[in-house]
């Protein structure tokens, strides 16, 4: 199994700076990854796949880097409703497909 | 627009079964493979389950295998989670969740609502 490990669990930022959310792979998975956000009470939302592809919809200010076992999700300008906790997963061996334990993005 | 609606969900003892339902909408159902994934309360995402198209290619996390069974109806824009002796930590949200692909499983591009499983007695 693929072990998924996201840092920092907590990221304090202020509205209108820049994010950098991280995701390791205990192997490599290519650039298999995707990135979620959820905010409370509501489904996750696909943000990124490809490790780099922004999905239908989603603002420009989101951006995924990295392949193999190094992942970033950065936020360029956050807004107020960017404030959720994201989860990244791979998908490049299966099963069990695996999440990361999540970043909660909060307002500092 | 892409719709997934879960039902089944609920209060069950431990050991006991329940069936989860999920009925599709929006898209051309037999043209992607489906996932279930659940979420603890207060807790991150856990993949359960995922199933291609044509049923071909299923897989499950190994806390659920021998016990849930993935199954879909093409017929009737259905998905369907068979649960058994379950368990305490069963209890969580349940979602449903829509693949990019067909034949394998990619990532999930679209996500019902979910619905509450609670193992209690």
């Amino acid at each position: 199994e693929i072990v998924m490990t996201q840092s920092p669990a907590t990221l304090s930022v202020s509205p209108g700076e820049r994010a950098t959310l991280s995701c390791r792979a205990s192997q490599s998975v290519s650039s298999n990854l995707a990135w979620y956000q959820q905010k409370p009470g509501q489904a996750p939302r696909l943000l990124i796949y490809g490790a780099s592809t922004r999905a239908t919809g989603v603002p420009a200010r989101f951006s995924g880097s990295g392949s193999g076992t190094e992942f970033t999700l950065t936020i360029s300008s956050l807004q107020s409703e960017d404030f959720a906790v994201y989860y990244c997963q791979q998908y490049n061996n299966w099963p069990p497909i695996t999440f990361g334990q999540g970043t909660r993005l909060e307002i500092k | 627009e892409v719709q997934l609606v879960e039902s089944g969900g609920g209060l069950v003892q431990p050991g006991r079964s329940l069936r989860l339902s999920c009925t599709a909408s929006g898209f051309t159902f037999d043209d992607y493979a489906m996932h279930w994934v659940r979420q603890a309360p207060g807790k991150g995402l856990e993949w359960v389950s995922g199933i291609s198209w044509n049923s071909g290619n299923i897989g499950y996390v190994d806390s659920v295998k021998g016990r849930f069974t993935i199954s879909r109806d093409n017929a009737k824009n259905s998905l369907y989670l068979q649960m058994n002796n379950l368990r305490a930590e069963d209890t969580a949200f349940y979602y449903c969740a829509k693949d990019r692909a067909t034949v394998t499983l990619y990532y999930a591009d679209n996500w019902g609502q979910g619905t509450l499983v609670i193992v209690s007695s």
